[in-house]
């Protein structure tokens, strides 16, 4: 069981918008504005695709973006593409025992 | 353009230990602007990250495998290791190598990753 919580699916049709959550505690996610998200197609490494709860790392497209509310981040896509479809996973720090966890990660689907 | 890779034996025997290189090229490990880590990945299954070393040796470990693991560093081959005791065949994925900035929260250089199957 990993220790943040994503859904295990979500889908959208192309040009549409979904959002990902990823829920944690107030000792990783609510603790600490340090959560991350990667996108990972198959059989490929993971992408960086926010840092710091938001921030959009050169290259990807604005159409994703982060944020926080509480215990709980999310991942926006907008204006979904065919090449969205991939998994994306949430990680967060933990503090200064456990330091980093990531979520159980969320298929997404373009229909 | 920086790039990591790593390299080992693809099959462990339970019981032994697992290790792994990645090697750094296109920029220095010995930056005080990173960590570099070691994420890993079982089949089918999530990440799951098991370590992070800064330049000077300076290493956090994730406590459910803080008693086998060991991080390394090789500032003089632009290198650093993991080294994973007493494997079961829980311990077979992919196992990657990625970079973190020091001021930011994310792995944003990833290597290609390794596949590592604990099997007699």
């Amino acid at each position: 069981q990993s220790a943040l919580t994503q859904p295990r699916s979500v889908s959208g049709s192309p040009g549409q918008s979904v959002t990902i959550s990823c829920t944690g505690t107030s000792s990783d996610v609510g603790g600490y504005n340090y959560v991350s998200w990667y996108q990972q197609h198959p059989g490929k490494a993971p992408k960086l695709m926010i840092s710091d709860v938001s921030q959009r790392p050169s290259g990807v497209p604005d159409r994703f973006s982060g944020s926080k509310s509480g215990n709980t981040a999310s991942l926006t896509i907008s204006g979904l593409q065919a090449e969205d479809e991939a998994d994306y996973y949430c990680c967060s720090f933990a503090g200064s025992y456990t330091f980093v966890v990531f979520g159980g990660g969320t298929k997404l689907t373009v229909l | 353009q920086l790039q990591l890779q790593e390299s080992g034996p693809g099959l462990v025997k339970p019981s032994e230990t697992l290790s792994l290189t990645c090697t750094v090229s296109g920029g220095s490990i010995s930056s005080s602007s990173y960590y570099w880590g070691w994420i890993r990945q079982p089949p089918g299954k999530g990440l799951e990250w098991i370590g992070s070393i800064y330049y000077s040796g300076s290493s956090h470990y994730n406590p459910s495998l803080k008693s086998r693991v060991t991080l390394s560093v090789d500032t003089s081959k632009n290198q650093f290791s993991l080294r994973l005791s007493s494997v079961t065949a829980a311990d077979t994925a992919v196992y990657y190598c990625a970079r973190r900035f020091t001021s930011s929260f994310g792995f944003d250089i990833w290597g290609q990753g390794t596949v590592v199957t604990v099997s007699s």
